[in-house]
């Protein structure tokens, strides 16, 4: 069964530095999407891709984030200066379409900021 | 802002007995999500109602969506221990913009 795939499972980093998050989404799926989860705290949509440009961005997702489709397959987060409170776990999501259809969720990536 | 508000937050039961989860919203959802979500791992998504008053069933599970589109309820019938985890509601008014809840964290008891 096709899953969506995040690399790597945890990384840890000093505060400042930058971080890459990498997700493979399900080979046929058009949407993708990044979210946060605070240890403790609920899901946070950060945003969503679609047709190689970012459809919608939550207000934590400023400056500092990035997303980016280099290839056929991959689909990548950067953070360009980490900051203490970017420690959390991401989620990587794919749906096959647009909104109200399901979102299959990567394992997640567990970011630690040092 | 979008909220999503669940209750309860908490919950530990005994196997064998019944129980309702809330999500509650001032705003207009086009469609919702129940998702479930196991310690360190992805949301994986129970059911999705797009329909104000639809109701659903998937096994012992029984999802309705409000009349008006702005609150959700999941019910579990004779809740077993392979039933404990993290419940999720997910609202999105029509773009591609996910609004998660706040979470129902449910312990079954054997």
């Amino acid at each position: 069964e096709p899953e969506v795939t995040q690399t790597p499972s945890h990384q840890v980093t000093q505060m400042g530095q930058e971080v890459i998050l990498r997700c493979v989404p399900i080979s046929n799926h058009l949407y993708f999407y990044w979210y946060r989860q605070i240890l403790g705290q609920k899901v946070e949509f950060l945003v969503s891709f679609y047709n190689n440009e970012i459809s919608e961005k939550s207000e934590i997702f400023d400056d500092q984030f990035s997303v980016e489709r280099p290839d056929g397959s991959n689909f990548t987060l950067k953070i360009r200066s980490t900051k203490l409170e970017d420690s959390a776990m991401y989620f990587c999501a794919s749906s096959p379409t647009g909104f109200g259809n399901e979102q299959f969720f990567g394992p997640g990536t567990r970011l630690t900021v040092l | 802002t979008q909220l999503l508000e669940q209750s309860p937050q908490f919950l530990s039961i005994q196997e064998g007995e019944n129980l309702t989860v809330y999500c509650n919203s001032s705003s207009v959802f086009s469609s919702l999500q129940w998702y479930r979500q196991e310690p360190g791992e992805g949301p994986v998504l129970l059911v999705t109602v797009v329909t104000g008053g639809e109701v659903k069933k998937l096994k012992r599970l029984t999802f309705q969506f409000g009349d008006a589109r702005k609150d959700s309820s999941l019910h579990i019938t004779a809740a077993q221990p392979g039933d404990t985890g993290l419940y999720l509601c997910a609202g999105t008014s029509g773009t591609y913009k996910y609004i998660f809840g706040t979470g129902t964290r449910l312990k079954v008891l054997a």
